[in-house]
């Protein structure tokens, strides 16, 4: 079955920092990967996916992941976080019987 | 309004008694899904749906019970609510034809079981 796993519950960064969220995937196939974001009390936006038509993936917001098969990871990361990134972000895969998310990263941006 | 639209958002119920979530999409998705969100797990697949007519479980089905009588719609119910159901459920929807398995989510429903 696939899975995905994130690692680190939560992230604290500095505004203008880089910000790196991890997700790595456990899959027998070709997955389908996706990133969300939920802002409190809100919910899921859709940051980015890949479709393997290409490794690196630009999402919304700044946002981009790359595809790394060697690693089976699929990483979140934007070059300057802004106070408006806090939220909580997911890393899914997908398939026809429905997505698997991992538990989860918040994103703190301090001042 | 076109989309997939919940209801209703909010809902505080007493242990023991029955509750159902709805759930409508326009899209004409043959699939649907539900989800419930707890702090720590991320989302986990309850039940899904891929017609009308044809439902399978997820992950955590125990205690849920759903159907699919036309394509827009796929209501939950919780038979006898637990206050380990007390939790945030997003339904989703997707389209047979989209290779990629994009789901699209409601706004979500946060139920709370006393």
């Amino acid at each position: 079955a696939q899975s995905v796993t994130q690692l680190g519950s939560h992230v604290s960064v500095s505004e203008g920092a880089l910000v790196l969220l991890r997700c790595n995937y456990s899959s027998s196939v070709p997955p389908y990967l996706f990133w969300y974001v939920q802002y409190p009390n809100q919910g899921l936006q859709l940051l980015l996916k890949y479709t393997s038509a290409a490794t690196l993936v630009k999402g919304i917001n700044g946002f981009e992941a790359e595809f790394k098969k060697s690693e089976t990871s699929f990483h979140l990361t934007k070059p300057s976080a802004h106070m408006s990134d806090a939220a909580e972000y997911f890393c899914a895969v997908t398939q026809r019987n429905g997505m698997r998310f991992g538990a989860g990263t918040r994103l703190t941006v301090k001042p | 309004d076109a989309g997939i639209t919940q209801s209703p958002r909010y809902k505080i119920t007493e242990t023991g008694r029955q509750v159902t979530l709805m759930c409508h999409q326009t899209w004409s998705h043959s699939y649907m899904f539900w989800y419930r969100q707890d702090l720590g797990h991320g989302l986990r697949l309850i039940y899904y749906s891929a017609a009308a007519d044809i439902t399978d479980k997820g992950e955590v089905p125990d205690g849920y019970v759903v159907s699919r009588s036309k394509t827009e719609n796929f209501p939950l119910t919780l038979e006898s609510a637990t206050r380990s159901q007390t939790s945030v459920y997003f339904c989703a929807s997707s389209d047979l034809a989209d290779s990629n398995y994009e789901q699209y989510f409601g706004p979500g429903t946060r139920l709370t079981v006393t």
